[in-house]
């Protein structure tokens, strides 16, 4: 299964609302995860199951979607916001990970 | 939440075995509820999954790597470890481990491994 993320690069301001996009080449139902990687860091996991923020995660950052097409959204861009956000699928059977090749979100 | 560290050398040669190694702490590789993965990331790329073992022994790979990967657990020791044979320039990259309920929970800070003769 190959995630495509778009766009490539965002460029917005602080306070402004992001919404970046994540589309999989065959259904993936709800197994669908985002993440943040600031420069010189691991990822870290903002979202699982589409929905779902995980543990930590401020409510300004939200996901949705399902099937093939899915969505993180981010209200009120803080400083520490921009970064690179990478998608990632689960299939159990057979068992695959894949990521996004990922969207850089910069300040404009 | 689980702390995970990764060790093992930052210069391998063209042909030879990659080999590194990921301690855990903060939880045992035993318990039955994780899999523990390698995750890599070239320079300036994005993430590409390599594979994971489960507690049962139990691997799964990339379909892209599977003839060179071999993944391991040390209970004894609380450990997991990766061996990728034949490396060539194209294995350069930042390699993680993470530990995996249904996704990537927790990660180690990454070791870069330099594939150079």
């Amino acid at each position: 299964i190959v995630l495509t993320q778009s766009p490539a690069t965002l460029s917005l301001s602080p306070g402004e609302r992001a919404t970046l996009s994540c589309r999989a080449s065959q259904s993936v139902s709800s197994y669908l995860a985002w993440y943040q990687q600031k420069p010189g860091q691991a990822p870290r996991l903002l979202i699982y199951d589409a929905s779902n923020r995980a543990t930590g995660i401020p409510a300004r950052f939200s996901g949705s979607g399902s099937g093939t097409d899915f969505t993180l959204t981010i209200t009120s861009l803080e400083p520490e916001d921009f970064a690179l956000y990478y998608c990632q699928q689960r299939t159990n059977w057979p068992p695959r990970i894949t990521f996004g090749q990922g969207t850089r979100l910069e300040i404009k | 939440q689980l702390q995970l560290q990764e060790s093992g050398p930052g210069l391998v040669k063209p042909s030879q075995t990659l080999s590194l190694t990921c301690t855990v702490s903060g939880g045992s590789v035993s318990s039955g509820s994780y899999y523990w993965s390698w995750i890599r990331q070239p320079a300036g790329e994005g993430l590409e999954w390599i594979g994971r073992i489960y507690t049962t022994g139990t691997t799964n790979y990339n379909p892209s790597l599977e003839s060179r990967v071999t993944i391991s657990v040390d209970t004894s020791k609380n450990q997991f470890s990766l061996k990728l044979s034949s490396v060539t320039a194209a294995d350069t990259a930042v390699y993680y481990c993470a530990s995996q309920l249904g996704y990537f929970d927790d990660w180690g800070q990454g070791t870069l491994v330099t594939v150079s003769s």
